[in-house]
């Protein structure tokens, strides 16, 4: 599995701009990048995902390099409620196992009222 | 239902007994995943089920855990002589295949092993 390095935590101020940023150098061509976040005493929940254009949902948005080594997600108002830890994982969709969903240690963001 | 449903919500197990978790996935979802989340700690991933296709069981920690899936739908963990080590909460996910395969949790099953 292709791996994802992300810094362990993050602060932010409340209704701030998040840019919370995942390195992925050895990605492949069939390699999708996912982000998920997990709240705290809940399972994870999809945020936003991305194979080469940046995307934008209700959520946030996700910035991907042109050569896509990295990736940002991008939360544009930070609230009380978005303090979780945040997953980018890369996803291969193609080959008998595609689909396999692996989660690394991801960030810890902390917002500040 | 419309979620990822798992039971029960809560176990509480002597060491060396056995325990069944369930997951009801979403209907129409040919991948169905396990992790494991020790307290503080990132989820784990235990097991990989794909449509009709020998399961990935590359995380399964040892060989008292198993899993399997009845009918594509419905799965269960089974954790044979339980350990102390082995509490944690219990993760199961669903997602339909494909690029816009957006996996969805269940609520997780606590198990406390005593």
């Amino acid at each position: 599995d292709a791996k994802t390095t992300q810094p362990n935590s993050m602060e932010s101020n409340e209704e701030e701009p998040v840019h919370l940023p995942c390195n992925h150098s050895t990605i492949s061509g069939t390699d999708y990048i996912h982000w998920y976040r997990q709240l705290p005493s809940q399972g994870p929940e999809y945020v936003i995902h991305g194979l080469t254009s940046n995307v934008n949902n209700r959520m946030a948005s996700l910035a991907i390099a042109e050569d896509r080594k990295s990736s940002t997600l991008i939360l544009h108002r930070a609230t009380l409620r978005d303090a979780a830890v945040y997953y980018c994982i890369l996803r291969d969709y193609s080959g008998e196992y595609g689909n396999k969903l692996v989660f690394g240690a991801g960030t810890i963001l902390r917002v500040k009222s | 239902g419309a979620g990822v449903s798992q039971s029960p919500s809560n176990k509480v197990t002597e060491k060396g007994k056995d325990v069944e978790l369930r997951c009801d996935p979403i209907s129409g979802h040919t991948a169905l995943y396990w992790y494991r989340q020790s307290l503080g700690q990132g989820l784990e991933f235990l097991i990989y089920f794909q449509g009709n296709s020998a399961p990935d069981k590359s995380g399964l920690p040892s060989d008292r855990f198993s899993a399997e899936r009845t009918g594509g739908s419905v799965s269960t963990l089974t954790i044979q002589r339980t350990q102390q080590e082995d509490s944690a909460v219990y993760l199961c996910a669903s997602s339909a295949r494909g690029e816009g395969g957006e996996a969805f949790f269940g609520q997780g099953t606590r198990l406390t092993v005593v």
